[in-house]
């Protein structure tokens, strides 16, 4: 059974950081890209960035490039995303996803989410 | 980037109905359109890939159409447990991007 399970959410002042990450379970991890989406409140979903399963491809929405890192631990079977200079337009929910393959860019498993709160 | 709109943002609908939501993309992205469908407080659920094949384990009440730059997914006879919301995303090119979503609410 695929399992996916973000942590290390949390309420931060703007300016401030945070790391996610989520382990991964039930899948061969190095074969599968890997992604993070966000979901503002009452809002639609928003892309975040993508990891290949070699970790040797990243990308990143442009309003979060320069400011979010995406990386991956093949050892560990986790992918992380820190977040720094965190804005009021970061909170959201975070979820990590299971792409369909090292490149399908559509995603075929969800982890539960993770609330982020940016606010002073 | 290649904008999503979605068609219409909510709708309302009995048991039974059959419904369809239009998603338009900006620019062609051949057949990497994807359909997704996110109850409250839950995270989304692939339902539809590459336009029109139904992911493992999803009802064949759901079906998708569409290349180029105009899509439909379509839910026949609509349950009670189909109630939700529905998000297209483009996976032709990064950065992905969603539909603004389309809400099919109880009649």
């Amino acid at each position: 059974e695929v399992r996916l399970l973000e942590s290390g959410g949390g309420s931060v002042q703007p300016g401030g950081s945070l790391r996610l990450t989520c382990a991964t379970s039930g899948f061969t991890f190095t074969n599968f890209a890997m992604g993070w989406v966000r979901q503002a409140p009452g809002k639609g979903l928003e892309w975040v960035s993508g990891v290949s399963g070699s970790a040797s491809t990243t990308s990143y929405a442009e309003s979060v490039k320069g400011r979010f890192t995406i990386s991956r631990d093949n050892s560990q079977n986790t992918v992380s995303l820190q977040m720094n200079t965190l804005r009021a337009e970061d909170t959201a929910v975070y979820y990590c996803a299971k792409d369909a393959g090292d490149s399908g860019n559509y995603f075929t498993y969800w982890g539960q989410g993770i609330q982020v709160t940016v606010s002073s | 980037d290649i904008q999503m709109t979605q068609s219409p943002s909510s709708l309302s609908a009995s048991v039974g109905d059959r419904v369809t939501i239009t998603c338009r993309a900006s620019q062609s992205i051949s057949s990497y359109l994807n359909w997704y469908q996110q109850k409250p407080g839950k995270a989304p659920k692939l339902l539809i890939y590459i336009a029109s094949a139904l992911q493992r384990g999803v009802s064949s009440r759901f079906s998708g159409s569409g290349s180029g730059t105009d899509f439909t997914l379509t839910i026949t006879s609509l349950q009670p447990e189909d109630f939700a919301t529905y998000y297209c995303q483009q996976s032709f090119s990064t950065p992905l991007t969603f539909g603004g979503g389309t809400k099919v609410e109880i009649k």
